[in-house]
């Protein structure tokens, strides 16, 4: 399985600002995925990010709110702009294995927006 | 939309004893995972089923996929501390994005 980290592991934002979270692979993958996880709740995917195309995301999120890149095939990052204390969350980084839809995940960013 | 619930949403039990956690969807997927996730940590992947009917045992975890691929279930033999957590279902159709359940909280006491 890959070996994922994510930066910042946490951090406190004031609303109206926005952070960069970046993803980074110890090996090469043709898919990522940005996730959100809000307090005491499951995973909801923001959206799907292929090297060499936009990135493609889920009903509910949007590219002006949550831009995405993809650089290359073991980085991404995923901007959340502009934002509020309902962005408050865990943000979390995953790669698509070999076998079947199995995914591997980064320790996740912990997100307060006060 | 493809749903996956699971129960209990939390459970608080003693060390030693024996629990299960189920998953159910209306959808027939391809695939079915379990995750555990810590606190601090991201989901760390337990087991993936793929054949209706299939069980796999992981030491005191025992996973089953149903005949019809719709629904799972994770059985903990003697529950130990160190299998507190976050359990999630995820499954997905035939090579689609992944579709979590809502998630089973637990927490065993010494």
């Amino acid at each position: 399985s890959a070996v994922i980290s994510q930066k910042p592991s946490r951090d406190i934002c004031q609303r109206g600002t926005s952070l960069t979270i970046q993803c980074q692979v110890d090996s090469q993958v043709t898919m990522m995925f940005w996730y959100r996880q809000q307090p005491g709740q499951s995973l909801t995917l923001i959206a799907t990010a292929n090297q060499g195309s936009e990135a493609t995301y889920e009903s509910g999120f949007v590219i002006d709110k949550f831009p995405i890149s993809r650089p290359n095939l073991t980085f991404s990052t995923l901007t959340v702009s502009n934002m509020s204390p309902e962005d408050s969350s865990i943000y979390l980084c995953s790669v698509k294995g070999d076998d079947y839809n199995e995914q591997f995940f980064g320790p996740g960013t912990r997100l307060t927006v006060l | 939309t493809q749903l996956l619930e699971q129960s209990p949403q939390f459970l608080s039990i003693q060390e030693g004893e024996n629990l299960t956690v189920y998953c159910n969807s209306s959808s027939v997927f391809s695939s079915l995972q379990w995750y555990r996730q810590e606190p601090g940590e991201g989901p760390v992947l337990l087991v993936t089923v793929v054949t209706g009917g299939e069980v796999k045992k992981l030491k005191r975890l025992t996973f089953q996929f149903g005949d019809a691929r719709k629904d799972s279930s994770l059985h903990i033999t003697a529950a130990q501390p160190g299998d507190t957590g976050l359990y999630l279902c995820a499954g997905a159709q035939w090579f689609q994005k992944l579709v979590f359940g809502t998630g089973t909280r637990l927490l065993v006491s010494p």
